[in-house]
């Protein structure tokens, strides 16, 4: 059975740091998308990771996957308060199904 | 719209009670899903469409639960003899295929049952 875990599950950070956020899944998988939520909202798509190795970014968030050591990690380099927000990864479990993170819930002070 | 449309945003019910929420997926879409969150945790699968069909269904928690998508486009979920316990903002989300993976979601049903 796919497991799926973020660390930490709350950050709080001061604007202009960075930080990584760590998502470790059990079993082999491909795929692996990364959502933002914020309060009282949907789920938001931010990245979708197809291959062992990839790494993307947008803005002041970049993405990455080792599929080998089942390991995707969420980089926040110079962190503003809009990315306050909560941050799911999923992993595709390959019977159409994404089983997710319990959240990482980001608070960035001015 | 552009986006999935759910229908109602907020549904407040007695126990016991019948409901039922829509989902209107991205058009063109083949694939809709139905995913449940509960306060604090993330999205807890419920069923999967291909089309009019349900591909996987083993999400769903018990036999009060059942959806139904019969032309392939808006799908209905629904929930008898609703219970406290299925108090949770339920999600539904859209993809162009089950291989494009990438899922747009709605801004989910919030379901309250007193």
């Amino acid at each position: 059975e796919l497991k799926v875990e973020q660390n930490p599950l709350f950050l709080s950070m001061q604007e202009g740091k960075n930080y990584t956020i760590y998502c470790n899944y059990s079993t082999t998988s491909d795929r692996l998308y990364w959502y933002r939520q914020d309060p009282g909202k949907s789920l938001e798509s931010l990245f979708v990771l197809l291959s062992n190795g990839a790494v993307k970014q947008e803005g002041r968030l970049m993405a990455s996957l080792d599929t080998k050591a089942r390991l995707s990690t969420l980089h926040i380099t110079a962190a503003v308060h809009d990315l306050s927000a909560t941050y799911f990864c999923a992993v595709d479990d390959s019977n159409y199904q994404l089983i997710w993170g319990a959240g990482t819930k980001l608070i960035i002070k001015p | 719209g552009a986006g999935v449309s759910q229908t109602p945003s907020n549904k407040v019910t007695e126990k016991g009670k019948y409901v039922e929420l829509r989902c209107d997926p991205i058009s063109g879409h083949t694939a809709l899903y139905w995913y449940r969150q509960s306060l604090g945790q993330g999205p807890e699968f419920l069923i999967y469409f291909q089309g009019t069909g349900a591909a996987d269904d083993s999400g769903l928690p018990n036999d009060r639960f059942f959806a139904v998508r019969p032309e392939g486009s808006v799908s209905t979920l629904k929930i008898q003899r609703t219970e406290r316990g299925d108090s949770a903002v339920y999600l539904c989300a859209s993809s162009l295929t089950r291989d494009t993976g990438e899922l747009f979601f709605g801004e989910g049903s919030r379901l309250t049952v007193l």
